[in-house]
């Protein structure tokens, strides 16, 4: 029962380079999403995933881009990192795009950009 | 602007003694509403939930949260707190008016005191 798996858990990117963090759930649920975390200002969505097939920006957007591969996985890529990326980044799954189900997270990355 | 607002950044009580974590949120109408907690280094385990019904919900770990809709509040506690209880805090509300994705407060770190 794994849930939400995340990779990496670390990592250290050079300002300016490109990475995709993993995400992979074995609960087939239909919703995904990615959430950074900052000191003091809780979860922010970056874009979240509704169903297969389709993907939408959330609160913060900009510097990420995403992949929904199918309907396990959901990836997020920075394509030029910047020191303002430097955060800890959760993604989550929920049985349907309602709010009503809650949502089960990942174990995080923590991504630091020097 | 709609949010979720935990006033307490820290909160520092001792072990035995009782707990109350405040939430309020400015959405119109009812939400859901999540408390989840965050151990150090890890992901975001949900305590308890509220849809609709009794306004006095149990969640794990001896937790219980109580909706007022009148305040627009919904109040995390526990009667007798214990050493491992310490984490971070954070409450949660999907609301129509959002999507129905999740909006998250920026959390409440708990330190206990032995």
């Amino acid at each position: 029962n794994a849930g939400v798996t995340q990779t990496p858990k670390f990592q250290v990117l050079k300002t300016g380079q490109s990475m995709t963090l993993q995400c992979a759930q074995d609960m087939n649920h239909n919703s995904m999403y990615w959430y950074r975390q900052d000191p003091g200002m809780g979860l922010r969505l970056i874009y979240y995933s509704a169903s297969e097939g389709t993907t939408d920006k959330g609160e913060v957007p900009n510097g990420y881009n995403v992949s929904r591969l199918n309907k396990r996985e959901f990836s997020l890529r920075l394509e030029s990192a910047a020191p303002s990326q430097t955060s800890v980044y959760f993604c989550a799954s929920s049985v349907s795009p309602r709010a009503n189900y809650g949502y089960t997270f990942g174990s995080g990355t923590r991504l630091t950009v020097v | 602007a709609q949010s979720v607002t935990q006033p307490d950044i820290h909160i520092t009580v001792s072990e035995g003694a009782s707990l109350e974590l405040r939430c309020n949120y400015s959405y119109g109408a009812t939400p859901y509403l999540f408390w989840y907690v965050q151990s150090p280094g890890q992901g975001l385990q949900l305590l308890l939930k509220y849809f609709s019904g009794d306004t006095l919900v149990q969640g794990i770990k001896g937790f219980e949260a109580e909706f007022k809709r009148s305040q627009s509040s919904f109040n995390l506690r526990k009667p007798s707190v214990h050493w491992s209880d310490a984490a971070e805090y954070f409450c949660a509300v999907g609301a129509k008016e959002y999507g129905n994705k999740l909006v998250f407060g920026a959390g409440t770190i708990l330190r206990v005191k032995s």
